[in-house]
């Protein structure tokens, strides 16, 4: 079935660091979302994307969508301590609303 | 404006019991998802419901199943509990089968 690759599975960061991550597909998505998951919480939607080559931002966070339609990054400019936890990335495909999630990247504060 | 809403937040089975997880989606919203999360893991599609209908469904066996009420409201069903289904449970709301979905907080099963 299809998988995301998501990289990296964690990273550290230091108040003020800009943050990088991506997300890689075996197959095409027509639609590609982040989410970040906050501990016992459920995943928010942070960014969606619709169209390959589309760059989108919210605040301090910007996405594109690969022109491949395979993969897809996100980055987080100018981090603060409440960036911390775990963002994923989804795919939809052509074919009903099902959502592919790839493994996360876990943020966290460098001690 | 409530956001989605899920019952219970924790559960304790043993092997071979059956549990039901309960599901209200966000005010509006007419589709509902859900999704297995195993901890350190990304979450995985079962099913989504639509005009009471399962519409899709994700590579899971039988003993997951669910029923979508005319409210909306959603349940999943799942049987003859094993230890790996062991996870957090999320249901996921939208408006219609297109547009994004909207996550709940989740019920967090252990079976033992």
């Amino acid at each position: 079935g299809q998988q995301l690759n998501q990289s990296p599975q964690s990273m550290f960061i230091q108040e003020g660091e800009d943050v990088s991550m991506n997300c890689t597909s075996s197959s095409i998505f027509n639609t590609w979302l982040w989410y970040k998951q906050d501990p016992g919480e459920g995943p928010v939607l942070l960014i969606a994307l619709y169209k390959a080559g589309e760059l989108t931002s919210n605040g301090r966070l910007t996405a594109q969508f690969g022109i491949t339609r395979k993969d897809s990054f996100l980055n987080i400019s100018a981090s603060i301590p409440s960036d911390v936890g775990i963002y994923f990335c989804a795919g939809r495909g052509a074919a009903g609303n099902k959502l592919t999630f790839g493994g996360g990247t876990r943020v966290l504060v460098k001690p | 404006d409530a956001g989605v809403t899920q019952s219970p937040t924790h559960l304790i089975k043993t092997r071979g019991q059956q549990v039901t997880l309960r599901c209200s989606p966000k005010s509006g919203h007419d589709t509902v998802s859900w999704y297995q999360q195993a901890l350190g893991q990304g979450p995985q599609f079962i099913f989504q419901y639509y005009e009471e209908e399962e519409r899709q469904r994700g590579n899971f066996p039988d003993r997951f199943s669910g029923h979508q009420f005319p409210n909306y409201s959603s349940e999943l069903n799942v049987n003859a509990l094993l230890l790996g289904d062991s996870a957090l449970y999320l249901c996921a709301s939208s408006l219609s089968l297109y547009n994004e979905q909207f996550f709940g907080p989740g019920t967090r099963l252990t079976v033992l």
